[in-house]
């Protein structure tokens, strides 16, 4: 069965630090794999998307996201974290044949001032 | 566009009560989506909309819960009656109906926080 797993529930970064946000999927063929983002009061907004093609996939804010086939991952990077990135962070993959994503369980990021 | 338009924003209900939670979706988007967000099971789609029919109605918790799309541009989630288990934050979200299945973006509203007293 299709799933997203994002391991960490909760995460804490001081601000200009770096970020990694880990994603993992069980798939069976390519997936199409998104990101999301979900600030406090808010609906979730798509950060990044991956289809194919390059691996590296560039997304908005400033954030990226690496697809690696052989780790079945797709974890979403930003080199300098900013007070307002602090939000809550969705992995989902779009499931071939249908228009349904499943959604992980979701990472809350904090920000240290 | 102005996005995905949800009302309430919020609603403070009695347990027994019916309640009606409103979307209206981006226009020329074929789908729409309902889903419901709690802590304890996080981001749960209840049911999918494609060109105002029902496709996949089976996160729907119960016989409580119905949903309707009587045109392109507005539906609605109906909970009759009201528990305080369904408290929860309700989003809608519609996407444009591209030609690969699982590549659409989803855009989704503000969200509608319900509890049920």
């Amino acid at each position: 069965a299709q799933s997203v797993t994002q391991p960490d529930i909760h995460i804490t970064v001081s601000e200009g630090a770096s970020l990694e946000l880990r994603c993992n999927y069980s798939y069976g063929a390519t997936p199409y794999l998104f990101w999301y983002v979900q600030s406090p009061g808010q609906g979730l907004q798509l950060l990044l998307k991956y289809f194919s093609g390059d691996t590296l996939v560039q997304g908005i804010k400033g954030f990226e996201a690496e697809f690696k086939r052989s780790q079945s991952s797709f974890n979403l990077r930003k080199p300098s974290v900013h007070w307002s990135d602090a939000a809550e962070y969705f992995c989902a993959v779009g499931t071939s044949g249908t228009y349904k994503y499943i959604f992980g369980t979701g990472t809350r990021l904090k920000v240290l001032a | 566009d102005a996005g995905v338009i949800q009302s309430p924003r919020h609603e403070v209900t009695e347990m027994g009560q019916e309640v009606t939670l409103r979307c209206k979706p981006i226009s020329g988007h074929d789908y729409l989506f309902w889903y419901r967000q709690t802590m304890m099971r996080g981001l749960e789609l209840l049911i999918y909309f494609n060109n105002n029919v029902p496709i996949d109605d089976s996160g729907m918790p119960e016989d409580r819960f119905s949903a309707k799309m009587p045109n392109a541009s507005f539906s609605t989630l109906k909970i009759q009656p009201s528990e305080p288990r369904d408290s929860a934050v309700y989003f809608c979200a519609s996407s444009p109906g591209l030609a690969v299945p699982g590549t659409d973006t989803q855009y989704f509203g503000p969200g509608t926080r319900l509890t049920v007293l």
